[in-house]
């Protein structure tokens, strides 16, 4: 079953408007970590931004941040003021345990001039 | 610091034959992980290490085998490469595990064709 799932594999983007990524998970485990990468055409994966299961608040990084709503178990990616640099692909990935990353399909992003 | 290296960047393989993809992080980190990333599926575990010595299989291990007889090294073998590897591979390593979101760091990825 799907762990991980990011339901938009597109989305296109004006540059300096906001972008909403969704990013829905699954576990019955009570500690999980979320996480955020960001996989320009250049193929390297960049960390952006982590959400531990028992934060309080919600995680915020520069112009990223993921809007963490646990009874729904979703961990919306927010980018403010996108620029040009911003177009790659978007992971949203999930930790089990101490040792597993499961990772969803990806959500790409083009910001448009 | 050069972080996370992997070698090859690139590699084509006949079907059936063996090869060897490298991966060495010098930042002294325990656990090492290697994954595959396909077209529309996102990355996958193949297989972890906590240590020296120790591995465990992740969430699609099958015709792959590893090892970590450093804690520097984490050699990932494909034994009789099948077109269905094809894939790009990603190595990781993070200090002691991805607890309480302690850094990964990854390699850059090696882009593996088999024919």
């Amino acid at each position: 079953a799907q762990k991980i799932t990011q339901t938009q594999p597109g989305m296109f983007v004006q540059e300096k408007e906001a972008v909403t990524l969704d990013c829905t998970y699954d576990t019955s485990d009570p500690s999980y970590g979320l996480f955020w990468y960001k996989q320009p055409s250049s193929g390297e994966m960049i960390f952006l931004i982590y959400q531990g299961s028992y934060d309080q608040q919600n995680a915020t990084e520069g112009r990223y941040s993921l809007n963490f709503q646990k009874a729904r178990k979703s961990a919306n990616l927010v980018i403010s003021a996108s620029q040009l640099g911003d177009s790659a692909m978007y992971f949203c990935a999930m930790r089990e345990g101490q040792y597993k990353l499961s990772f969803g399909a990806g959500t790409t992003v083009t910001v448009r001039a | 610091n050069a972080g996370v290296t992997q070698t090859p960047k690139f590699q084509v393989l006949k079907t059936g034959q063996s090869m060897t993809l490298q991966c060495a992080q010098d930042m002294n980190h325990e656990y090492m992980s290697w994954y595959r990333q396909d077209p529309g599926m996102g990355l996958r575990l193949i297989h972890y290490s906590v240590g020296a010595g120790i591995t465990d299989q992740g969430e699609v291990p099958n015709g792959y085998n590893v090892s970590r007889s450093t804690t520097e090294d984490f050699p990932l073998r494909l034994l009789s490469a099948a077109p269905s590897q094809t894939s790009v591979y990603f190595c990781a390593s993070s200090y002691r595990d991805l607890g309480s979101g302690n850094t990964i760091y990854f390699g850059e990825g090696s882009w593996l064709t088999v024919v």
